[in-house]
């Protein structure tokens, strides 16, 4: 199975902040990496796909990277309601596997 | 408005079955691979299992392989998943999941849960 290792597992940053959150695979998983925002009590939310693409609707100010086994979530400026964890998923091979997830704290 | 709906979610002893349903609506529904994922108390998201837009191709993780059993009735716009011998292991919140592409896939409406609890 493809292991998911995300970096830092935990955040704390001021409103405005850049953020950045690693994602590394085990194996090689091409482009076939997706983000995800979890509220708690809300129904999970797709950010990012194909490593890159932004999914229609969501801010600007995020964005992603990467290819092969390192990936990277960038928020450029970080909002109130960006306060959230963010996991990561890999379509690659199956079975499709998450990261352990990153918990983003607005200070 | 694309929508989905889980239910099914209760208490039940270790060994025990349970069957949890997802409601679609607000799209075309026998077109779209369709998707479990569960988030345990306190862990992260875990893909449980995956179904064909026709049934005909049905994927799962190693951990539920001949315990679960995902199906669809398109004729319903509705998605299901049987649990049987259940173990604590897996109490999680479950999700349904629609995957927008599956050429290039990634789950793009996702329901807002329903919790099952395994427990004596």
């Amino acid at each position: 199975d493809v292991q998911l290792t995300q970096s830092p597992s935990f955040l704390s940053a001021s409103i405005g902040d850049r953020v950045t959150i690693t994602c590394r695979a085990s194996q090689g998983v091409r482009i076939y990496l997706i983000w995800y925002q979890l509220k708690a009590g809300k129904a999970p939310k797709l950010l990012i796909y194909g490593a890159s693409t932004l999914q229609s609707g969501v801010p600007l100010r995020f964005s992603g990277s990467g290819s092969g086994t390192e990936f990277t979530l960038t928020i450029s400026s970080l909002q109130p309601e960006d306060s959230a964890t963010y996991y990561c998923q890999q379509i690659s091979e199956y079975p499709v596997t998450f990261g352990g997830g990153t918990k983003v704290e607005i200070k | 408005e694309v929508q989905l709906v889980e239910s099914g979610g209760y208490l039940v002893q270790p060994g025990g079955s349970l069957k949890l349903s997802c409601a679609a609506s607000g799209f075309t529904f026998s077109n779209y691979w369709m998707n479990w994922v569960r988030q345990a108390p306190g862990k992260g998201l875990e893909w449980v299992a995956n179904i064909k837009y026709d049934g005909s191709a049905k994927n799962y993780v190693d951990s539920v392989k001949g315990r679960f059993t995902i199906s669809r009735d398109n004729a319903k716009n509705s998605l299901y998943l049987q649990m049987n011998s259940l173990r604590a292991e897996d109490t999680a919140v479950y999700y349904c999941a629609r995957d927008e592409d599956h050429s290039n896939s990634r789950f793009d409406c996702w329901g807002q849960g329903t919790l099952v609890t395994v427990s004596s």
